[in-house]
């Protein structure tokens, strides 16, 4: 009864360091999505990818890479953190492109 | 862009009562969504609509898929305790290339007194 699950749930970074946040579902669906979110601003989409092997950048993307490691799992990797990504960030995945979304429970990064 | 203004911001009720909150548009929407987010954990879906005029409902809550296509509302009746939470509203725009993105409202917290 996992759904969509990630890893870390808390990390403190320092300024610079990079980090990979994961992500895996077990709902065999085709696509995932990384958002970022902020107090007051809601969810904003970071990159997201519509079935394996595609990868396409949302909103919010600049900082951020990505990666469509197989069906079941899409990473969000932070090569030189800054403290403007402080923040919680959500995976989420649905079955096809569209289709309402199911998010994990968040991974909360903070960058002093 | 599309935006989405969600009202109210925040809401203190006592146990028992019925919350109303919605979500408006610049935009037409073909899809509306009604997320609940508990603390330190991730939003949950609790009602998908899909055509104007629809009304669905899922226990005590009843969401509306406005005529104009850019609104939305969320019922909830008789709240108790467990009800606490933010709630987020999210629409999509069924348009090819865009067709990934969901757009989601800033969120109503909402506080249950016992």
């Amino acid at each position: 009864n996992a759904g969509v699950t990630q890893t870390p749930k808390f990390q403190v970074l320092k300024t610079g360091q990079s980090m990979t946040l994961q992500c895996a579902q077990d709902m065999n669906h085709n696509s995932m999505y990384w958002y970022r979110q902020d107090p007051g601003m809601g969810l904003r989409l970071i990159y997201y990818s519509a079935s394996e092997g595609t990868t396409d950048k949302g909103e919010v993307p600049n900082g951020y890479n990505v990666s469509r490691l197989n069906k079941r799992e899409f990473s969000l990797r932070l090569e030189s953190a800054a403290p403007s990504q402080t923040s919680v960030y959500f995976c989420a995945s649905s079955e096809s492109i569209g289709q309402p979304q199911h998010f994990g429970d968040g991974t909360r990064l903070s960058i002093l | 862009g599309q935006q989405l203004n969600q009202s109210p911001q925040s809401m203190f009720i006592q146990e028992g009562e019925d919350v109303s909150m919605n979500c408006t548009s610049s935009s037409i929407f073909n899809t509306w969504l009604w997320y609940k987010q508990d603390p330190g954990e991730g939003p949950v879906l609790l009602i998908a609509l899909y055509k104007a005029g629809e009304l669905t409902s899922n226990g005590r809550l009843t969401a509306q898929f406005g005529i104009t296509r850019k609104d939305s509302f969320l019922n909830i009746s008789a709240s108790i305790p467990s009800d606490v939470g933010i709630y987020f509203c999210a629409g999509r725009i069924n348009s090819g290339g865009s067709n990934y993105k969901l757009t989601f409202g800033k969120g109503t917290l909402l506080t249950v007194n016992p």
